[in-house]
């Protein structure tokens, strides 16, 4: 069946280093594929998204691209913050039956 | 414009006991899903619906029933409560093709 692997946690970072979280999928055809953020006691929040090989997400200076050759939709930022100190999920949707299913999380921790 | 609103926000049950758990959305969406999420586990997808009348079942649905009697509501039964149910839920709705999914905030159940 569809799933998504990343890399486990906790990412520890000083402020303005750069972030690469690791995120690939199994899936039968051509998922949609997401990164979404999760503060404390909330729920999850889209971050970006790429529906297709080759597209490239991004959204509040962080970017994934969608590698089909490698599976592949790492999540990445060239200057952390504090305030992007959350956990972070990778997810895959299988188009054909719209089944959403996401990774373990990664909980990303960036000190000033 | 309330989103998706979960009802109760906590819960204790004890072993053995029924709950229903109600998931409302108020954008019209076709699809709802219900997730669960443990500590090391992420998010597992139990089970969703891509229309009113229509369910279908996730990663781990053993243990829970589910209905959509109406477009906006999603319902999660726990017929005979186990400690292995005690969990934070989320319910989650998207509509179209390649859409976002929006979250509620959660249900922590605790099964004592």
């Amino acid at each position: 069946g569809d799933s998504v692997t990343q890399m486990e946690g906790p990412v520890t970072l000083s402020e303005e280093a750069f972030l690469t979280i690791n995120c690939t999928y199994t899936a039968t055809g051509y998922p949609s594929l997401f990164w979404y953020v999760q503060y404390p006691g909330e729920g999850l929040q889209l971050l970006l998204k790429a529906t297709k090989a080759d597209d490239k997400g991004s959204n509040k200076g962080f970017e994934a691209t969608y590698r089909k050759e490698t599976t592949s939709f790492h999540l990445e930022k060239g200057s952390v913050q504090v305030s992007d100190s959350a956990v972070y999920f990778c997810a895959s949707m299988n188009t054909g039956f719209q089944k959403l299913v996401f990774g373990t999380g990664t909980r990303l921790l960036v000190s000033p | 414009n309330a989103g998706v609103t979960q009802t109760p926000k906590f819960r204790v049950l004890k072993t053995g006991q029924s709950m229903t758990l109600l998931c409302a959305q108020d954008m019209n969406h076709e699809y709802m899903y219900w997730y669960r999420q443990d500590p090391g586990m992420g998010l597992r997808l139990i089970h969703y619906s891509v229309g009113e009348g229509t369910t279908a079942k996730g990663e781990v649905p053993d243990g829970y029933n589910v209905s959509r009697l109406k477009k906006q509501n999603f319902l999660l039964g726990l017929e005979s409560a186990a400690p292995s149910q005690t969990s934070v839920y989320f319910c989650a709705s998207r509509t179209g093709e390649n859409t976002e999914a929006f979250f509620g905030q959660g249900t922590r159940l605790t099964v004592v």
